[in-house]
């Protein structure tokens, strides 16, 4: 059965220090990968997406990246945090082409101090 | 573009009463649907899903959606609220390229 990694589970980071999230998925080939990030209030909001290995799509100018070294793993980077940054990352995984329903991880919790 | 909305930020319901959670789309396409749950600190489990055919769609737990094109809605109902049900719900529209697009989440109180 397909499983999804996410670590840490809670993260605390200074203002201006970099910031490495990582995603691993298992089960299955060639998924589709997201980085969402849930505000308070805020609902969910896709960060970035990918369908294959260095594929990456941004949905929102931020201080974040993504990269995908591997075909499931998602990486989500910062070079220097910025308070704004805080907030519950979740990760998450499709398959296929067509709408199938998106698998979450468990997330990580980010305060940016 | 793509849009969900959720009108209701809090709901309260006492324990045994039934429950609709509202949520409303826009997009151009024929849309894929989608309602989370999510416990507090943790990730999202689906609950039900549409992607064609009976508007009617049952999931896990006792909830159900309907689906109306009509009104662009996709409501969430559950005839009798357990005091477990309590949790954050979200609402999604699939959207070209396997993108997921959310709504800003409905959260359940359940009264004793």
């Amino acid at each position: 059965s397909q499983t999804i990694h996410q670590w840490p589970a809670t993260l605390v980071q200074p203002v201006g220090s970099p910031l490495s999230l990582e995603c691993t998925v298992e089960g299955t080939s060639n998924p589709n990968l997201y980085w969402y990030r849930q505000a308070a209030g805020r609902g969910l909001q896709l960060l970035f997406y990918s369908v294959g290995i260095g594929q990456i799509s941004s949905e929102v100018p931020q201080n974040l990246s993504a990269s995908r070294p591997q075909d499931r793993q998602f990486i989500l980077s910062s070079k220097k945090l910025l308070l704004s940054d805080s907030g519950f990352y979740l990760c998450a995984w499709s398959v296929g082409r067509e709408n199938t329903e998106a698998f979450f991880g468990q997330g990580t919790r980010l305060t940016v101090v | 573009a793509q849009s969900v909305t959720q009108p209701d930020i809090h709901i309260t319901v006492s324990e045994g009463a039934s429950l609709e959670l509202r949520c409303n789309y826009s997009y151009g396409a024929t849309p894929y649907l989608f309602w989370y749950v999510q416990s507090p600190g943790q990730g999202l489990q689906l609950l039900l899903k549409y992607f064609s055919g009976d508007t009617l769609v049952q999931g896990i737990k006792g909830f159900e959606a309907e689906f109306k094109r009509s009104q662009s809605s996709f409501n969430l109902r559950k005839p009798s609220v357990h005091w477990s049900d309590a949790a954050e719900y979200f609402c999604a529209v699939g959207a070209n390229f396997n993108k997921f697009y959310f709504g800003s989440g409905t959260k359940l109180n359940v009264k004793p």
